[in-house]
């Protein structure tokens, strides 16, 4: 089983549609969590972190669902800006210091 | 503020030959990671930094070599190339985790390396 796991999607959406993500993660020592988002052929970048109250950011919320051990992102009124793909991020406390484990993304495709 | 570079943007080579790809940040993070990302794999750690001069195996590190002399820099050798090394090579680095302000120690990526191994 995979520390992270995500469906790879890929999701096909209309402008306007709000859509949900869900990723799971093994470990329960797992401290940090985030959403990174990557375009095509660039860098992953932050999105936002995922806090265990639930954060917003504009269209944007996160959610964390620690007895489960899952972590959700929601996009409300999808634009064409948001096609990429979202990949979860857990952060883990070993023996050996802390580790970040990426999911392999799950990729979003928003049509007009 | 030009953040993290990663050098050359694009790089072709032959099986058997020695690959330098350079990564440099401005921010004097104490940690640096190399990782690679192929279809179907996702991003997977070669090697990481803690500090200048200490450096730690990741999930994947056979056939690369690093080496961390200066904080700000942090070079992977392919020692000598195969096909199976062609893939995106992203460079990151982060504060030490706990730093105040550091959003918990998220790693910030460089623009990535293109190597093709022929």
């Amino acid at each position: 089983r995979k520390e992270v796991e995500q469906d790879p999607g890929p999701f096909n959406v209309p402008e306007g549609a709000t859509v949900a993500f869900n990723c799971t993660y093994s470990n329960s020592a797992s401290q940090s969590f985030f959403w990174y988002r990557q375009d095509c052929r660039k860098e992953p970048k932050l999105l936002m972190s995922v806090y265990s109250s639930g954060n917003e950011d504009g269209r944007f919320t996160a959610q964390l669902n620690r007895a489960s051990q899952y972590i959700s992102l929601l996009i409300r009124d999808s634009k064409l800006s948001d096609s990429a793909t979202y990949l979860c991020v857990v952060r883990v406390l070993g023996t050996g210091g802390f580790k970040t484990i990426f999911g392999a993304g799950t990729r979003l495709f928003v049509k007009a | 503020d030009a953040g993290i570079t990663q050098s050359p943007r694009y790089k072709i080579t032959e099986t058997g030959r020695q690959v330098t790809l350079m990564c440099h940040q401005t921010w004097s993070h104490s940690y640096m990671f190399w990782y690679r990302q192929d279809l179907g794999h996702g991003l997977r750690l070669i090697y990481y930094s803690a500090a200048a001069d200490i450096t730690d195996k990741g999930e994947v590190p056979d056939g690369y070599v690093v080496s961390r002399s200066k904080t700000e820099n942090f070079p992977l050798t392919l020692e000598s190339a195969t096909r199976s090394q062609t893939s995106v090579y992203f460079c990151a680095s982060s504060e030490l985790p706990g730093t105040s302000g550091s959003l918990r120690g998220f790693q910030y990526f460089g623009p990535g390396t293109r190597l093709l191994v022929l």
